[in-house]
């Protein structure tokens, strides 16, 4: 599909585990961020990379959130140790570019901590 | 960013018209108006954007207000489809903040 590709669609795990989502943007898209969405609440913007340049990580909530994204395209968000305030949907996005472009959503990764 | 003001909840029913409110008394000259909707299990979808002029596409349409402190999204014909949380964002093209900020949005029903 042309589309945002997220993976898994779903994560179930246990407190104190480590979990990877992966986020395949749309080919050429130059910008790539992540948000995550806790439940009934409104998306939470945590770190964005554009092309070559240093990622903005000024919305990670702590240091055992990391991200990164090898060639300019896909990109890992790293959760460790998670704790259950980690629960939520995590969504990532791309654009053709920094600004002003529309950003295209992928449907998600919804995550479960036990 | 500046800030944007929407009505928690919005209730149409179907293939009516659907106007949804957005105020953004401190807009600035450079920001633009992006709309995006959230359908249930989805991620957001960018529905339109403007700057001055009322914009058409084939989702919707937008009417920006002369002063630009308030616009309103247009729905022509509403569909069950379109049940939907509708954000209201300003951009500032160029800026250093790439992401986009999300507030509340209007959760609009549509009744069969």
């Amino acid at each position: 599909g042309a589309g945002v590709s997220q993976s898994p669609s779903n994560k179930v795990t246990e407190k104190g585990k480590d979990v990877e989502l992966r986020c395949d943007p749309i080919s050429g898209h130059t910008a790539l961020y992540w948000y995550r969405q806790s439940l009934g609440q409104g998306l939470e913007f945590l770190i964005y990379f554009q092309g070559n340049s240093a990622p903005d990580k000024s919305g990670l909530p702590s240091d055992r959130f990391s991200a990164e994204r090898t060639g300019g395209s896909v990109s890992t968000l790293t959760i460790q140790r998670t704790q259950q305030e980690d629960s939520a949907v995590y969504l990532c996005a791309s654009s053709l570019a920094r600004g002003g472009g529309p950003q295209h959503f992928g449907d998600g990764t919804r995550l479960s901590i036990l | 960013d500046a800030k944007t003001t929407q009505p928690n909840s919005m209730e149409s029913n179907e293939e009516e018209p659907v106007h949804l409110p957005c105020n953004h008394s401190t807009i600035s000259g450079t920001d633009y108006i992006h709309w995006y909707r959230q359908l249930p299990s989805q991620g957001p979808e960018y529905v339109i954007h403007g700057l001055t002029s009322n914009v058409n596409n084939r989702m919707a349409s937008l009417a920006i207000a002369e002063d630009r402190k308030s616009s309103t999204l247009i729905l022509h014909r509403a569909t069950l489809r379109d049940a939907a949380v509708y954000y209201c964002i300003l951009r500032r093209d160029g800026g250093s903040q790439g992401n986009l900020i999300f507030g509340k949005g209007t959760k609009l029903s549509v009744k069969p």
